[in-house]
């Protein structure tokens, strides 16, 4: 079966500085893995994924994400945290043809 | 593009009552989903649809909720009767070849408060 953990409820972080949501997965076979971020009130919005290819894959608003086969880790990651950026994040995961598996989120609270 | 269109955005109803959630995916995304989101249970996954024929209703949590796809640009979700567990919000959402891993994208959600 798969699985996807984000270990933090909650992300503190000060604007400006470098922030990272961690991610882990289990799946079998190669993985689809995928960030989204919810702001209150609204759906998903697609931050960005890895299918293959490099492991440092950039997406949107200045998010990039590190995928790390040998740690089964995923995480989330800016340079220059901005209070705007403070919202809900979800890391998911697939293998294959299995359906698409979420983490249960993790609040980022950026603070002035 | 316009996006996922969900309607309505909000529905307050009193238990017993039937519920009908409605769904325009984008347009030419042969994937259609249903999800649901609730504080306890996160996200979960109740039906996906490929060219508009159901593939797994698994996450159907019982018989009062069904899902229909008449065609490629509209979908339904019905709860007959509801209940107050049922809650939530419900995210309807597309892709376009997902089986080749491409991205799902999301709807605003219903939110649906049963009374």
């Amino acid at each position: 079966a798969q699985s996807v953990a984000q270990p933090e409820d909650q992300v503190n972080v000060a604007e400006g500085n470098p922030l990272t949501v961690k991610c882990t997965y289990s799946v079998s076979g190669n993985p689809y893995l995928f960030w989204y971020v919810q702001y209150p009130n609204r759906g998903l919005q697609f931050l960005l994924k890895y299918i293959t290819g490099d492991n440092l894959v950039k997406g949107s608003y200045g998010f990039e994400a590190e995928f790390n086969k040998s740690q089964t880790s995923f995480h989330l990651k800016k340079p220059s945290a901005l209070v705007s950026d403070s919202a809900l994040y979800f890391c998911a995961v697939r293998g294959g043809f299995q359906k698409l598996v979420f983490g249960t989120g993790t609040r980022l609270l950026v603070s002035p | 593009d316009a996006g996922v269109i969900q309607s309505p955005r909000h529905e307050v109803t009193e238990m017993g009552q039937e519920v009908t959630l409605r769904c325009k995916p984008i347009s030419g995304h042969d994937y259609l989903f249903w999800y649901r989101q609730t504080m306890m249970r996160g996200l979960e996954l109740l039906i996906y649809f490929n060219n508009n024929v159901p593939i797994d209703d698994s996450g159907m949590p019982e018989d009062r909720f069904s899902a229909k796809m008449p065609n490629a640009s509209f979908s339904t979700l019905k709860i007959q009767p509801s209940e107050p567990r049922d809650s939530a919000v419900y995210f309807c959402a597309s892709s376009p070849d997902w089986a080749s891993g491409n991205t799902i994208y999301f709807g605003e959600g219903s939110w649906l408060t049963v009374v």
